[in-house]
């Protein structure tokens, strides 16, 4: 079974600082690993996806995340934090082949506060 | 990346009333799936629609409570029937066609049940 773990249901940080956000996976089989970030009344929208190619993944709104296969994490990070970057942030897991393993598992979500 | 238009972006309904989401997507896609996001929760998938074939139920949903309509490869409908307080969410279509590895999601119903 798959499964995601985000550690911090809350993350605070100041404008201009690092924002690390942690995600934990567990696949019985290779997976695809996602962020998400959903704005206050909307949807999700995808921020970086990693499916096998390379381990450090860019996406956009300048995040980046990288897979460590040896501590099953994806964790998410920005550089500097900006006031618009205050969303829930979701990590989600998918498995390489078909049927249970192609359903997108979502964590619990990490909510982040940007700090003037 | 396909564009996911979902409607009624939120409704207010009386408890023992069903309501119908809509979900139409851009361009034609392999896998539909509805999802629930209660309040201050994450996502749980309530079941994947795949166009001809009946759609298949996550544990603890169930087809009575949750009809989905799948007519097309462009379009889907979740019913929420016999609401109750309980029912008050959001919910959310995503898809993914064939050639993608990621989901796209539409805005989200916000249903509150009164």
């Amino acid at each position: 079974a798959q499964s995601v773990t985000q550690l911090g249901s809350h993350v605070s940080v100041s404008e201009g600082a690092l924002v690390l956000l942690r995600c934990n996976y567990s696949s019985s089989v290779p997976p695809y690993l996602f962020w998400y970030v959903q704005y206050p009344n909307q949807g999700l929208q995808l921020l970086l996806k990693y499916t096998s190619a390379a381990t450090l993944v860019k996406g956009i709104n300048g995040f980046e995340a990288e897979f460590k296969k040896s501590e099953t994490s994806f964790h998410l990070t920005k550089p500097s934090a900006h006031m618009s970057d205050a969303a829930e942030y979701f990590c989600a897991v998918r498995g390489f082949g078909g049927g249970a393993t192609n359903k997108l598992i979502f964590g619990t979500g990490t909510l982040l506060a940007v700090q003037p | 990346s396909a564009v996911i238009s979902q409607k009624p972006s939120r409704d207010i309904c009386q408890r023992g009333t069903s309501l119908t989401i809509q979900c139409q997507v851009d361009s034609q896609v392999t896998m539909m799936f509805w999802y629930r996001q209660q309040p201050g929760q994450s996502l749980t998938l309530i079941a994947t629609a795949n166009q001809g074939s009946e759609a298949t139920y996550e544990s603890g949903f169930v087809i009575d409570k949750f009809p989905i309509s799948r007519p097309n490869l462009t379009f889907s409908t979740l019913t929420v029937s016999n609401m109750s307080p309980e029912d008050s969410s959001i919910y959310l279509c995503s898809s993914r066609g064939g050639g993608n590895t990621e989901a796209f999601f539409g805005q989200g119903t916000r249903l509150t049940v009164v």
